[in-house]
């Protein structure tokens, strides 16, 4: 049972580099998100997908863009990084978003490091 | 924009000690829940509160909404080494376009020390 898989687990960019997050989940989940963690600030969501074919923005959009390539699928990209956006990135699912109470699942994280 | 204050941010105790972590905040919630999260591993789900003064037991980890639905608390007894962890409360953003969104504390890291 993998849940939700995200790749890769470690990255190290130079400044203005840009890179692709990828997630995975095999839940059959409708509802897609993508959170930055840092120290003392718990989880930061930057981007989500209510349903196959959309996306918005969450709280910390800025330099970020996103796609939900199926209804497996939801990449995140930066298209040029800064050293701002070090950090843990985790990307979670859930059921149905409009559906209260459900748990999110989540991914073990990609930790990105920009030089 | 509803916020989450956790308390305290960091508690090192030794096994066998009780402790108690707050999430408190100024809006009401119409549930919260608490994730607990490994190193290098994604938070994973405890528990799910959703009345106002309703306690859950969890082996030793017990769980409290307030009456008003503005705060919980999470309360460890006899603490053991494989308690240790950060400990995340989270609670669902309000409105028809929600779409199970959280929001979440900044979280409690707890090191239990044997």
């Amino acid at each position: 049972n993998a849940g939700v898989t995200q790749t890769p687990k470690f990255q190290v960019l130079k400044t203005g580099q840009s890179m692709t997050l990828q997630c995975a989940q095999d839940m059959n989940h409708n509802s897609m998100y993508w959170y930055r963690q840092d120290p003392g600030m718990g989880l930061r969501l930057i981007y989500y997908s209510a349903s196959e074919g959309t996306t918005d923005k969450g709280e910390v959009p800025n330099g970020y863009n996103v796609s939900r390539l199926n209804k497996r699928e939801f990449s995140l990209r930066l298209e040029s990084a800064a050293p701002s956006q070090t950090s843990v990135y985790f990307c979670a699912s859930i059921l149905r978003g409009f559906i209260s109470n459900q748990p999110q699942h989540f991914g073990d994280g990609t930790r990105l490091s920009i030089l | 924009t509803q916020l989450l204050e956790q308390s305290p941010q960091f508690l090192s105790i030794q096994e066998g000690e009780n402790l108690t972590v707050y999430c408190n905040s100024s809006s009401v919630f119409s549930s919260l829940q608490w994730y607990r999260q490994e190193p290098g591993e994604g938070p994973v789900l405890l528990v799910t509160v959703v009345t106002g003064g309703e306690v859950k037991k969890l082996k030793r980890l017990t769980f409290q909404f307030g009456d008003a639905r503005k705060d919980s608390s999470l309360h460890i007894t006899a603490a053991q080494t494989g308690d240790t962890g950060l400990y995340l409360c989270a609670g669902p953003e309000t409105g028809g376009t929600s779409y199970g969104k959280l929001t979440f504390g900044q979280g409690t890291i707890l090191t239990v020390h044997p």
